[in-house]
């Protein structure tokens, strides 16, 4: 199993640009996380989803979107790049466990934004 | 008051010492804390979670939570240069999936 992909690792946007952060789970996970990760900022949830065709907004997701058709994918889309977007991102994945059990996320090894 | 508060150091500490990690915490809600280790260019692993209060050990790691005093620590006996790395306290609370994550704490174990 390769767990968490993403792709691309590095990538550099002027201002204004668009790119989609792709993300793919193999573990037939539901739950699916976007995180972003600041200097000294911890990690701060952007989108998150449930399952295939639902997903739902965390704490920071003013420009940003997602979408969820299938289990293993969930992109990230960001329109008109900013300079507050470079970061780094992190798509994240956990299992369905029982009712009010602890689910362990597992990340994916980010994708290192910088907008100039 | 912030939800977590986490120390961001940097911690450094000679090969063999023990290490204390800690986070305090606001909301009392929280019932699952866990730890993730994140080496430098990588996504973070979960090290250690635990779900009451008391202690629990895995190898060198003991993983402490006192839900009285909102407080959690990570400590880390004979510490190895292969430590070095930031250590993230992260909370949820019952049925649900998200989680809430410190700043990170940067350990530097020198050998």
């Amino acid at each position: 199993n390769a767990g968490v992909t993403q792709t691309p690792k590095f990538r550099i946007l002027k201002i204004g640009q668009s790119m989609t952060l792709q993300c793919t789970q193999d573990m037939n996970h539901n739950y699916m996380y976007w995180y972003r990760q600041d200097p000294g900022m911890g990690l701060k949830l952007i989108y998150y989803s449930v399952g295939a065709g639902i997903t739902d907004k965390g704490e920071v997701p003013n420009g940003y979107n997602v979408s969820r058709s299938t289990t293993e994918d969930f992109p990230l889309r960001l329109e008109l790049a900013a300079p507050s977007q470079t970061s780094v991102y992190f798509c994240a994945s956990s299992g369905q466990g029982r009712k009010l059990a602890y689910n362990e996320q597992f990340f994916g090894p980010g994708t290192r934004l910088t907008v100039l | 008051q912030k939800e977590v508060e986490q120390d961001p150091g940097p911690l450094s500490v000679p090969e063999g010492a023990i290490v204390s990690l800690n986070c305090t915490y606001s909301n009392s809600a929280f019932q699952y804390f866990m730890w993730y280790r994140q080496y430098s260019r990588k996504g973070p692993e979960l090290l250690m979670y635990t779900y009451s209060s008391g202690n629990k050990e895995d190898g060198r790691f003991t993983a402490q939570v006192d839900k009285s005093s909102k407080y959690i620590s990570l400590f880390i006996r004979d510490s190895q240069p292969s430590d070095s790395a930031t250590y993230l306290c992260a909370f949820s609370t019952s049925g649900t999936y998200k989680y809430i994550f410190g700043t990170g704490t940067r350990l530097k174990v020198l050998a």
